[in-house]
């Protein structure tokens, strides 16, 4: 069973802050996505990686930086926190095979509020 | 460019079937999923279809594919309580990496 958890479920921070979330897989997947979710605009993509020290931009990155130094695990951070990044954070991963789905597995979540 | 539309919002009765619609644009789509994210909770697959197949039947779901439409829709037989969740559609593009495009998601409020 594919297994992808994040740090925390809920994290308040003030303005400023530099805060980091984490996210764990356990199936040696080579891919791993950071979205944000807010109501009315879904799901963006943030970062993804596609291998160890590999990370692509993805919609919105603009205010948030990635690290991805091993395989399962995929870092968020948000260098100085700002009110407009209160969000739902979901990571994500997935393996690539050719000619096959692309199932992307989430964590649950973690809810950011910035003060 | 990507683009996957969905409506915000379904309310059914219990017992009654649900169909939620999805429109994409891009035509070279490879492969179209319907996801499902519980309260509380991250985003779980709940089916996917081939994008050269015209309907896919898994159990109480049914996914209808409509390419020259670019429409897709999930019916949810004898829609229960427990099928209240937000779902959302995606779309993966062929060719180099496999972006996965998600709608903003239809909240299903299923009424007893």
């Amino acid at each position: 069973d594919v297994k992808v958890t994040q740090s925390s479920r809920y994290l308040v921070k003030r303005t400023g802050e530099k805060v980091f979330l984490e996210c764990v897989q356990d199936m040696d997947h080579e891919n791993m996505f950071w979205y944000r979710q807010d109501p009315g605009l879904g799901l963006r993509l943030i970062y993804f990686s596609y291998d160890v020290k590999m990370k692509e931009k993805g919609d919105i990155p603009e205010g948030y930086s990635v690290s991805r130094e091993k395989k399962e695990r995929f870092s968020l951070i948000l260098e100085s926190a700002s009110t407009n990044q209160t969000s739902m954070y979901l990571c994500a991963s997935s393996s690539p095979t050719s000619g096959a789905i692309d199932t992307q597995y989430f964590g649950p979540g973690t809810r950011l509020t910035v003060l | 460019g990507e683009d996957v539309e969905q409506s915000l919002f379904l309310s059914v009765r219990e017992g009654d079937s649900s169909v939620i619609n999805c429109t994409y644009t891009d035509s070279s789509s490879t492969y179209l999923y319907w996801y499902k994210q519980e309260p509380g909770a991250g985003l779980q697959l709940l089916t996917y279809i081939f994008s050269n197949m015209d309907m896919k039947q898994d159990q109480r779901l049914t996914v209808l594919l409509n390419k020259k439409d670019k429409h897709l829709s999930l019916r949810i037989a004898d829609t229960q309580t427990g099928d209240s969740a937000i779902y959302f559609c995606a779309e993966t593009i062929s060719g180099g990496y496999q972006k996965v495009t998600f709608g903003i998601g239809t909240k299903l409020q299923v009424i007893p």
